[in-house]
């Protein structure tokens, strides 16, 4: 069993509808990133979280670190939304992460 | 502008030949990271520094080299014991918050 988790491994949206990506982990870590690469291959760190909720602009992350389980949810999708959306935890103290095998979005206009 | 660069974009490689893959950054930061992207799958990590002069494997190092002799540069060597080289290497830095990644590099062997 993979240590992490992602589901869906392919999502196809239309423009506007609300998005969410799951990620579920079998480690205990100490947080985690959400990263999104674009078609070209560059990846942008989106989040980092330990607890709770973060929120920037139309993309809201949560994570449940007693449940094992983080989500990433986009509001009003637009295909510039259209990427892979890395899960990656990270353990204890050192900054080594462990990556999820990502989830393909398509926003269609 | 802040950031990492890696050369080349592209790279092939053929049977027997080491290459080297190259990971510059001006961004300062101590923490430097190679990466093996392949198709459907998670990034793997293969060695990382936390410190100049000093590296640690990672996951799938076998076939790898890496040296750390300045902070800005951590350049990678595919040997020719790695046997299936082929794919997508990305080279990061880290921060407490923050994972920052290069653009990647792209081998393909002939």
């Amino acid at each position: 069993k993979n240590e992490v988790e992602q589901s869906p491994q392919n999502l196809t949206a239309q423009e506007g509808e609300f998005i969410t990506i799951n990620c579920s982990y079998s480690v205990g870590i100490s947080a985690l990133h959400w990263l999104q690469q674009h078609p070209g291959g560059g990846i942008v760190s989106l989040f980092m979280l330990s607890s709770g909720k973060k929120k920037h602009g139309r993309l809201i992350a949560t994570i449940n670190i007693q449940e094992k389980h983080s989500s990433l949810h986009i509001t009003a999708s637009h295909p510039r939304d259209s990427a892979v959306y890395i899960c990656a935890p990270r353990r204890g103290s050192a900054r080594q992460l462990t990556f999820g095998s990502g989830t393909q979005l398509t926003v269609l206009p | 502008d802040g950031g990492i660069t890696q050369s080349p974009k592209y790279l092939f490689r053929k049977e027997g030949q080491n290459v080297t893959l190259s990971c510059e950054q001006n961004l300062n930061h101590d923490a430097m990271y190679w990466y093996r992207q392949d198709p459907g799958q998670g990034l793997r990590l293969i060695y990382y520094s936390q410190i100049v002069n000093d590296f640690q494997k990672g996951d799938i190092a076998e076939g790898y080299s890496v040296s750390r002799e300045k902070k800005e540069s951590f350049p990678l060597t595919v040997t020719s014991a790695q046997k299936n080289p082929t794919a997508f290497y990305l080279c990061a830095t880290s921060t407490q918050e923050t994972q920052y990644f290069g653009p990647g590099t792209r081998l393909l062997v002939l």
